[in-house]
């Protein structure tokens, strides 16, 4: 039931950028993007909601799918900060509360 | 500053001991959520509930039982803890009903079964 994220990890100098994907078998309602830094507790990142709407990150976007059932996470010119792993967490309902995330992907930046 | 908080960082115990984790939330939120992380497999749901006495299985709820009897605390509970136990668990809480707004995560227990 998990989501099916990919690449597992990613390696990037600073000022690269890269793509993160968010694969589910169910249909979506919105997705939800969350941080974890070595140590630290998943932070929050964005919602992407079934019609567009985003509500989240200034300086990362992301796009999402419905009919694919996918979405994707776009980080341009990395910065150092950037590293982490990142999880998906596709909802299938507005009033279906449970989230279950992705097994992650590990982005490291390096100067 | 909103907080979820679990009641220990570290917990050691021995196999076949009854272990409590615990989570308390100050944001009013109606949903909270346990889950356990292991290397590679990312965040696993194990429990969540949505109200005071509401729960729902997540993906792996065997060998864990849970308690929510007041809406800031929800408790995850090891019948008789296990080797393969040992991991990172971790708790969040969001607003519920239509609201799907962001979750809020809790430092995490890292609990070790000897």
């Amino acid at each position: 039931q998990q989501p099916v994220q990919s690449p597992q990890a990613v390696i990037l100098r600073e000022g690269e950028d890269a793509v993160i994907n968010c694969s589910s078998s169910k249909a979506l309602y919105s997705v939800h993007w969350y941080r974890q830094k070595h140590g630290e507790a998943p932070v929050f990142l964005m919602i992407l909601l079934k019609g567009g709407e985003q509500k989240g990150h200034e300086k990362i976007s992301a796009s999402f799918n419905e009919k694919k059932q996918q979405s994707s996470l776009y980080l341009t010119a990395s910065q150092l900060s950037y590293s982490g792993t990142y999880f998906c967490g596709p909802k299938r309902s507005g009033g279906y509360n449970k989230l279950i995330f992705g097994a992650g992907t590990r982005l490291a930046v390096h100067p | 500053d909103v907080k979820v908080t679990q009641s220990s960082r570290y917990l050691v115990k021995r196999t076949g001991e009854k272990v409590f984790l615990e989570c308390v939330q100050d944001m009013d939120h109606e949903n909270m959520f346990w889950y356990r992380q292991d290397p590679g497999l990312g965040l696993r749901l194990i429990y969540f509930s949505y109200d005071v006495k509401m729960k729902e299985k997540g993906d792996i709820p065997e060998g864990y039982s849970v308690s929510r009897e007041k809406k800031e605390r929800f408790s995850l509970i090891l019948e008789s803890a296990s080797t393969n136990q040992t991991s990172m668990y971790l708790c969040a809480s969001s607003k519920g009903g239509t609201a799907n707004t962001e979750a809020f995560f809790g430092q995490g227990t890292r609990l070790t079964v000897v």
